[in-house]
């Protein structure tokens, strides 16, 4: 059965660069996720779209942002990286809300 | 505010030797509670969501029960494959129709041979 899929796996990027995080989620899934899990700790929620239009914004830095695309597909960007946004970024999707979702096998992102 | 709280942060156990997790949780309003397991490096895989008071929800050696205050991931006879980080959430109707969950720091399981 198809995935949650995410590119990349791993980005290894400078402090002040930006990077642009992708997800594709499972086909006639409606609603993307973004958490962010740090080091050993639990993740957490960034942002959600449903239908293409953002449904709820969680701690996400004003230096993120995030779409969805009419594909469904969508990206997370981050710029003026901090060495402190190094962490795993999963993306999940769901079919409605009332339904366990499924994530991605996220991106690690490295800042250095 | 909402707030998930799971223990033991770790666990080892001897092949065999049946445990179980606990995730307390304090919440406006419970929409579901998600059980997920996490492999180091890997995205959290789900095992059961559970809805009311009494439910309960098995799958091979493992199975989850679910109280007005917290739920119980009981784990039967594990094996060393088991070893993983057992990470609960909630969804609560404060979180109206965007689904997002809030999450516990999870349990980390060893098991071993």
């Amino acid at each position: 059965a198809a995935g949650v899929i995410q590119s990349p796996r791993h980005l290894i990027k400078e402090k002040r660069e930006t990077a642009t995080l992708k997800c594709y989620p499972i086909p006639r899934h409606d609603t993307v996720y973004w958490y962010q899990q740090g080091p050993g700790q639990d993740p957490q929620f960034l942002i959600s779209f449903y239908e293409k239009m953002q449904s709820d914004k969680g701690s996400i830095p004003d230096r993120f942002s995030a779409q969805q695309f009419s594909d469904y597909h969508s990206e997370l960007n981050m710029s003026s990286l901090e060495l402190g946004d190094s962490a795993l970024y999963f993306c999940a999707s769901s079919s409605g809300v009332d339904y366990g979702y499924t994530f991605g096998s996220g991106t690690r992102l490295t800042v250095v | 505010e909402d707030q998930v709280t799971q223990s033991p942060e770790a666990l080892r156990l001897q092949e065999g030797e049946s445990s179980s997790l606990n995730c307390s949780y304090t919440v406006s309003g419970l929409r579901g509670l998600f059980w997920y397991r996490q492999d180091p490096g890997k995205g959290p895989e789900f095992l059961f969501t559970l809805y009311s008071a009494g439910e309960e929800k098995e799958k091979e050696r493992l199975k989850a029960t679910l109280t007005k205050k917290e739920s119980f991931l009981h784990i039967t006879a594990p094996k060393p494959e088991d070893s993983a980080t057992y990470l609960c959430a909630v969804q609560t109707h404060g979180s109206g129709n965007t689904g997002k969950l809030i999450f516990g720091q999870g349990t980390t399981l060893q098991v071993k041979p």
